[in-house]
């Protein structure tokens, strides 16, 4: 199994430009996350998905979307993208029921910078 | 929604010595508690991970001690070496199966 694969590794943006961050998991799991990662301030949620067609808001959500029209597959949208919004982009997965929380599974990350 | 502390922000110890991580959180509902690594340039990675029915896991050098009364849960390195410098996060879910909120980060630096 490859885990979870991001592509790509690493992008430069200009102000207002839009991007599709990829993320494939290959594990059959139901869950799938996007966090965003700056210096000194951990992992932060932006959306999540339990299953496809389902997704939903994490902490973070404002400037991004995404969409899981297959179990495989969780692309994250930046649409006008902003200064802030230089960061290092995480994808995870993991196989969770309804009332119990399990190993997350992340990708090798995607290092964004806006100019 | 959940709170999740974590101190120090960075460690420094010597080859051989012992580390300790450790997270406070909010709400008396969490219910599962994490630690992940994660190496420079990589995703993070499970280590271990304690439920909340569980006061203490051990896995070689590797524990976790879960203090539910306080809130609060920590990681235990004995025998450290420098292949365990890294930045470990801890987390903890609001309650049940609610995503993750994730620590800060603390950055352990082993001193061969």
């Amino acid at each position: 199994n490859a885990g979870v694969t991001q592509t790509p590794k690493f992008r430069i943006l200009k102000i207002g430009q839009s991007m599709t961050l990829q993320c494939t998991q290959d594990m059959n799991h139901n869950y799938m996350y996007w966090y965003r990662q700056d210096p000194g301030m951990g992992l932060k949620l932006i959306y999540y998905s339990v299953g496809a067609g389902i997704t939903d808001k994490g902490e973070v959500p404002n400037g991004y979307n995404v969409s899981r029209s297959t179990t495989e597959d969780f692309p994250l949208r930046l649409e006008l993208a902003a200064p802030s919004q230089t960061s290092v982009y995480f994808c995870a997965s993991s196989y969770s029921s309804t009332a119990v929380n399990t190993e997350q599974y992340f990708g090798p990350g995607t290092r964004l910078t806006v100019t | 929604g959940e709170n999740v502390e974590q101190h120090p922000s960075t460690l420094s110890v010597q080859e051989g010595d012992s580390a300790v991580i450790k997270c406070t959180y909010s709400d008396s509902a969490s219910n599962y508690f994490p630690w992940y690594k994660q190496e420079l340039g990589k995703g993070p990675q499970l280590i271990i991970d304690i439920r909340s029915n569980v006061g203490e896991k051990k896995d070689q050098r590797i524990a976790v001690t879960l203090n539910k009364t306080a809130k609060h849960f920590s990681l235990h390195i004995t025998e450290t070496q420098p292949e365990d410098s890294a930045v470990y996060f801890c987390a903890a879910p609001f309650s049940g199966n609610t995503p993750l909120v994730f620590g800060k980060g603390t950055r352990l630096s082993v001193i061969a």
